[in-house]
C-alpha cells in the first residue's frame, strides 16, 4: 500500500488550488480516504474522509464549506480543494488510507506543504 | 480546544515505562474504537494501535493501548530515545460525525 502525494505549494491569498493523493497496492473504492491538517508547530486536526465507493464524504465541522474533498476511482487518487485560500490555510496535508467501520488511518502519505503567503 | 484531552508533555529516562492518556466522553470514545498515532517531528504520523488495544505488524509489544468508559492510555515500556516524538489519540465522534484527535503528547526520553 502506497499513498503519494503532490509536492509542495507556494501560492498568494485568494488563488485556488488542489492537491493529490495518488494511491497503489489495495483496492481504492473499498476504503475510506482521509485528509489530516497539522499547522505549523500544532497538532493533527482531522479534516474530512470519503469513501470512493460510492461518495460519500464527512466533513469535520471545522472545515465544511471551507475546503472540497473529492476522487477519481479511474486512477486511484483523492484530492482536496480549495477555492480561495487565505494566510491561515498554510499547513501541511496528509491524506491517509481509513479502515471501514472503525475509520482508523492505517496508511499515510508523505505530507504536502501549503504555503499561502502574499 | 481538541475533543480529546491529551497531556501536553510526558518523560521518563530510558528503560521506563510511561503511560499517555487520552480523556474523551459519550460520543466518542465512550462507544468508538481508539487509536494512537505516533509523529516523530519532520515525518508523517505513523499507527501504532487500532481498536483499542491492537497493534499493526511491525509494532513492538513495547507499545500498549486500553480503553476504559471514556479514556483511553498508551503504554510504552522499555523506553528507547527512538521513542521520542509526538503521540495522539484518536476516535470517531457521533454528534460530529467526523473523526477527532487529541491534541498530541511530546513523549521526552531523558
Amino acid at each position: 500500500v502506497q499513498l503519494e502525494q503532490s509536492g509542495a505549494e507556494v501560492k498568494k491569498p485568494g488563488e485556488s488550488l488542489k492537491i493529490s493523493c495518488k494511491t497503489s497496492g489495495y483496492r481504492f473504492p473499498s476504503y475510506w480516504i482521509g485528509w489530516v491538517r497539522q499547522m505549523p508547530g500544532k497538532g493533527l486536526e482531522w479534516m474530512g474522509i470519503l469513501y470512493p465507493g460510492d461518495s460519500d464524504i464527512k466533513y469535520s465541522p471545522s472545515f465544511e464549506g471551507q475546503v472540497t474533498i473529492s476522487a477519481d476511482q479511474s486512477i486511484s487518487t483523492a484530492y482536496l480543494q480549495w477555492s480561495s485560500l487565505k494566510a491561515s490555510d498554510t499547513a501541511m496535508y496528509y491524506c491517509a488510507r481509513a479502515i471501514p467501520g472503525t475509520k482508523y488511518l492505517d496508511y499515510w502519505g508523505q505530507g504536502t506543504l501549503v504555503t499561502v503567503s502574499s | 480546544q481538541s475533543v480529546l484531552t491529551q497531556p501536553p508533555s510526558v518523560s521518563a529516562a530510558p528503560g521506563q515505562k510511561v503511560t499517555i492518556s487520552c480523556s474523551g466522553s459519550s460520543s466518542n470514545i465512550g462507544n468508538h474504537y481508539v487509536s494512537w498515532y505516533q509523529q516523530i517531528p519532520g515525518s508523517a504520523p505513523k499507527l501504532l494501535i487500532y481498536d483499542n488495544n491492537e497493534r499493526p505488524s511491525g509494532i513492538p509489544d513495547r507499545f500498549s493501548g486500553s480503553k476504559s468508559a471514556t479514556s483511553a492510555t498508551l503504554g510504552i515500556t522499555g523506553l528507547q530515545t527512538g521513542d521520542e516524538a509526538d503521540y495522539y489519540c484518536a476516535t470517531w465522534d457521533s454528534s460530529l460525525s467526523a473523526g477527532v484527535f487529541g491534541g498530541g503528547t511530546r513523549l521526552t526520553v531523558l
